[in-house]
């Protein structure tokens, strides 16, 4: 398997663009988890799926901020209007049956200028 | 309020030296803890996960202790080598399932020396 994979690894925006990052989970997971991690606030959770269906979107910073998981092997994160404080490494991390062992993808570092 | 934290901030230690890094969490209620390592441009790799009745797991040179009671955890790592330099992240969930909420650390950066 070639675990969680996201797209694009690295992204250079300016303010007020929308940005739109791309995951594909683990075949056969069946939760799909979003992390933001900076160096002042480290990991951050923002949203996570059940079989395609958002569960706690509490970690959503604001309404600029929106989710989806349109089918089991795809999600997006997306940011619109985008400011320079979301300057961030995102992360997309997969689990099985919430049995605790996540699986993170190698992040996407957006920059906004 | 829920919290975990981590101490050293940042370590750094000689090759093949043993090292300890600690975590304390006020989390309740209590489900489990995990320990992730993370290498610098790459997502968290978990290396152990222990439930409430679990008070040592190892990962080859890496054992993670739990006590809680006291609600500390410790990773140590024996025989440190050059790759183990990264950044060790302390998780603690407050349910059994990915249903809880999930309390991060931010994490002990590692750095091991030739």
């Amino acid at each position: 398997d070639a675990g969680v994979i996201q797209s694009p690894r690295h992204e250079v925006t300016e303010m007020g663009q929308e940005v739109t990052l791309r995951c594909k989970p683990i075949s056969g997971h069946d939760y799909l988890f979003w992390y933001r991690q900076t160096m002042m606030r480290g990991l951050e959770l923002l949203i996570y799926f059940n079989n395609n269906v958002p569960i706690d979107d509490s970690g959503m910073p604001e309404d600029r901020f929106s989710a989806k998981m349109p089918n089991a092997s795809f999600s997006t994160l997306k940011i619109q209007p985008s400011e320079p404080r979301d300057s961030a490494v995102y992360f997309c991390a997969s689990s099985f049956r919430g049995s605790g062992g996540y699986t993170f993808g190698s992040g996407t570092r957006l920059t906004v200028v | 309020k829920n919290q975990v934290e981590q101490s050293p901030q940042s370590l750094i230690i000689l090759e093949g030296k043993n090292c300890t890094l600690q975590c304390n969490y006020t989390v309740s209620p209590f489900s489990n803890l995990r320990w992730y390592k993370q290498d610098t441009g790459r997502g968290p790799v978990s290396l152990t996960i222990m439930t409430f009745s679990e008070n040592t797991k190892s990962n080859g040179r890496y054992t993670a202790t739990l006590d809680a009671d006291t609600k500390q955890s410790s990773l140590h790592i024996t025989a440190s080598q050059l790759s183990d330099s990264a950044s060790y992240i302390c998780v603690v969930s407050d349910r059994g399932s990915t249903l809880g909420r999930l309390y991060f650390g931010r994490g002990t950066q590692l750095t091991v020396w030739p």
